[in-house]
């Protein structure tokens, strides 16, 4: 049973360009969370999605930034025209209920915009 | 805003010495205190603390919430090389399950 699986692992982007990060919940997992982590900060909330729906996104910026968590497939988070303030570590935690003990967290995807 | 402070924000003790980091909270509404640990990848969770002065443990490391002072403290004993990391405490508000993060203590173990 893998973990939660994020990818890639690293992401260099231009300013101005796409990125798409990918989070594969852990089997039997169908609560998604995805967090920022900006450097010498702690995590951030971005967004809560469950299949299909968003249920909570009042962490994420309301421009550039979206996720979704289809009903096949892993959850994306995607962020356009990316910016230099845009260089975090993303993390993506599952759970199977919204008990925070049964959260999950993948290893991460480290944004870099140069 | 709902708000964790966690202190130190880093720490360099010797194998085998004792350490105490702290976390404290200002929040709405608490519905649990969560603390992790963060090496170069995922948080792996330590403890979930709901009700107060019950200390959980787990071999060297213990911690116990104070709900009258809104605070927690981690422990770990006999600190080893392999503790370095950086802790997190975290505490859930019950809005969606998100939780709110303290920026963390860093902790070097040296030999």
């Amino acid at each position: 049973n893998a973990g939660v699986m994020q990818n890639p692992r690293h992401l260099v982007r231009r300013r101005g360009q796409e990125a798409r990060l990918r989070c594969s919940p852990m089997k039997g997992h169908s609560h998604v969370y995805w967090y920022r982590q900006l450097p010498e900060e702690g995590l951030k909330f971005m967004v809560y999605l469950q299949k299909e729906n968003i249920i909570d996104e009042s962490g994420m910026p309301k421009e550039r930034f979206s996720a979704e968590f289809p009903k096949e497939g892993p959850s994306i988070l995607r962020i356009q025209q990316v910016v230099r303030g845009d260089s975090a570590a993303y993390f993506c935690a599952s759970s199977y209920d919204t008990n925070p003990y049964g959260y999950t967290f993948g290893s991460g995807t480290r944004l870099t915009v140069v | 805003e709902d708000k964790v402070v966690q202190s130190p924000l880093s720490l360099v003790v010797h194998e085998g010495d004792t350490v105490t980091l702290n976390c404290s909270y200002e929040v709405t509404n608490f519905r649990s205190l969560l603390w992790y640990k963060q090496e170069k990848k995922a948080p792996t969770f330590l403890f979930m603390l709901t009700s107060s002065g019950i200390e959980k443990k787990s071999g060297r490391l213990s911690s116990i919430l104070d709900k009258k002072e809104l605070s927690s403290i981690l422990n770990i004993t006999a600190t080893q090389t392999g503790d370095s990391a950086i802790y997190l405490c975290a505490v859930d508000t019950g809005t969606a399950s998100k939780l709110t993060f303290g920026t963390g203590t860093r902790l070097q173990v040296t030999l």
